[in-house]
């Protein structure tokens, strides 16, 4: 299995301002995707985060709000830009070793916007 | 898009009881994933399952994939305090590439 870091693991933003996730694993994964968790809810996905290349957004998200970064197979950022009330949640960063290969989370961030 | 449908949605069981929950699709799937997320953690994998039939177990939770592909469940049996969180399933399409879809969550609540 791999481990996951997050970093922050909690945060309180002002609107209008910008956070930037970071993500680091402890090994090589092929695949790496970012969720939200809104309060009492299920897990969404925001986009694959693809190494070398622009993230693959699910429909409801866009670049611009939610860039991500994946300079290499260990690594990945996602930035909540001009942050709103609405973007109070939890981000979740996982990976995964192939298509059909387990899951796995890091220990989120806590996102509270005011 | 996909939905998956998780029951119950939430659970209130004694110390000891046996406990079930299960997720259907819309669509067959080719992976089946169980996971707990306790407050202010992500989610842990529990169980992941590959082929229809497949019955598998991890200590005191048993899960299986359905022969339809439709369809899992997740048995937790003795239930201890330490059950207590939040259950996802999740499922991976055949045709959704690497993608997952989770489904709402049982919370699971043991009065010791």
């Amino acid at each position: 299995s791999a481990v996951i870091s997050q970093k922050p693991s909690r945060d309180i933003c002002q609107r209008g301002t910008s956070l930037t996730i970071q993500c680091q694993v402890d090994s090589q994964v092929t695949m790496m995707f970012w969720y939200r968790q809104q309060p009492g809810q299920s897990l969404t996905l925001i986009a694959t985060a693809n190494q070398g290349s622009e993230a693959t957004y699910e429909s409801g998200f866009v670049i611009d709000k939610f860039p991500i970064s994946r300079p290499n197979l260990t690594f990945s950022t996602l930035t909540v830009s001009n942050m709103s009330p609405e973007d109070s949640s939890i981000y979740l960063c996982s990976g995964r070793q192939g298509w059909n290969e387990k899951l796995f989370f890091g220990s989120g961030t806590q996102l509270s916007v005011l | 898009g996909q939905q998956l449908n998780q029951s119950p949605q939430s659970m209130f069981i004694q110390e000891g009881e046996d406990v079930s929950m299960n997720c259907t699709s819309s669509s067959i799937f080719n992976t089946w994933l169980w996971y707990k997320q306790d407050p202010g953690e992500g989610p842990v994998l529990l169980i992941a399952l590959y082929k229809a039939g497949e019955l598998t177990s991890n200590g005191r939770l048993t899960a299986q994939f359905g022969i339809t592909r439709k369809d899992s469940f997740l048995n937790i049996s003795a239930s201890i305090p330490s059950d207590v969180g939040i259950y996802f399933c999740a499922g991976q399409e055949e045709t959704s590439g690497s993608r997952l879809t989770f489904g709402e969550g049982t919370q699971l609540t043991v009065n010791p």
